[in-house]
């Protein structure tokens, strides 16, 4: 099983300040990775897929990048509805697995 | 619009059996792999399994085998998850999600609650 690790566990930034989030897969998923967005009593959204790829309706200050082992998700500039839990998965191998998730907070 | 609704909230007793439900509409129910993610309190996403309505193929994640059974109805475009003996530890809100390059479309989640 493929282990995903997310840093980190919680990221303190202010409104308008770039964040940039990790996440580290055990064995090469090649761009088989999504980043998701939950908020609190929400499903999860599904924010980036093929590690770069934005979902319909994602707003651009959301990007991805990387391949292989270690992917990024960017939030430009963080607006007030940005302050969530961010998790990545990887689809590559089965059973797909999730990272822990960062918890983005108002700093 | 694509959707997935899932059935209604539960609460159940240990040793009792449970199955909860996912209709797809709006799109080819037998053209996706639809999953089902759980959710502990508090806790993050954990892939339970996914099935293929089109042919019923279906594969579990390794902690979740002989757990649960997945099961779809292509007639009526729904996907199943089953408990035959339901723990305390089963309790946790349960996600369909419909699968395409990640997951697209997310049902809003089914709370199982398990107490005596």
């Amino acid at each position: 099983e493929i282990v995903m690790t997310q840093s980190p566990a919680t990221l303190s930034v202010s409104p308008g300040e770039r964040a940039t989030l990790s996440c580290r897969a055990s064995q090469s998923v090649s761009s088989n990775l999504a980043w998701y967005q939950q908020k609190p009593g929400q499903a999860p959204r599904l924010l980036i897929y093929g590690a770069s790829t934005r979902a319909t309706g994602v707003p651009a200050r959301f990007s991805g990048s990387g391949s292989g082992t270690e992917f990024t998700l960017t939030i430009s500039s963080l607006q007030s509805e940005d302050f969530a839990v961010y998790y990545c998965q990887q689809y590559n191998n089965w059973p797909w697995t999730f990272g822990q998730g960062t918890k983005v907070e108002i700093k | 619009e694509v959707q997935l609704v899932q059935s209604g909230a539960e609460v159940k007793k240990p040793g009792e059996s449970l199955k909860i439900s996912c209709k797809g509409s709006g799109y080819s129910f037998t053209s996706h792999w639809i999953g089902w993610v759980r959710q502990m309190p508090g806790k993050g996403l954990e892939w339970m399994g996914i099935i293929y309505p089109g042919d019923s193929d279906t594969r579990y994640s390794p902690s979740f085998q002989g757990q649960v059974t997945i099961s779809a109805d292509k007639s009526i475009s729904t996907a199943y998850l089953q408990w035959s003996s339901l723990k305390a530890s089963d309790t946790a809100m349960y996600y369909c999600a419909r699968v395409s390059g990640g997951v697209d479309y997310w049902g809003q989640g089914t709370l199982v609650t398990v107490s005596s």
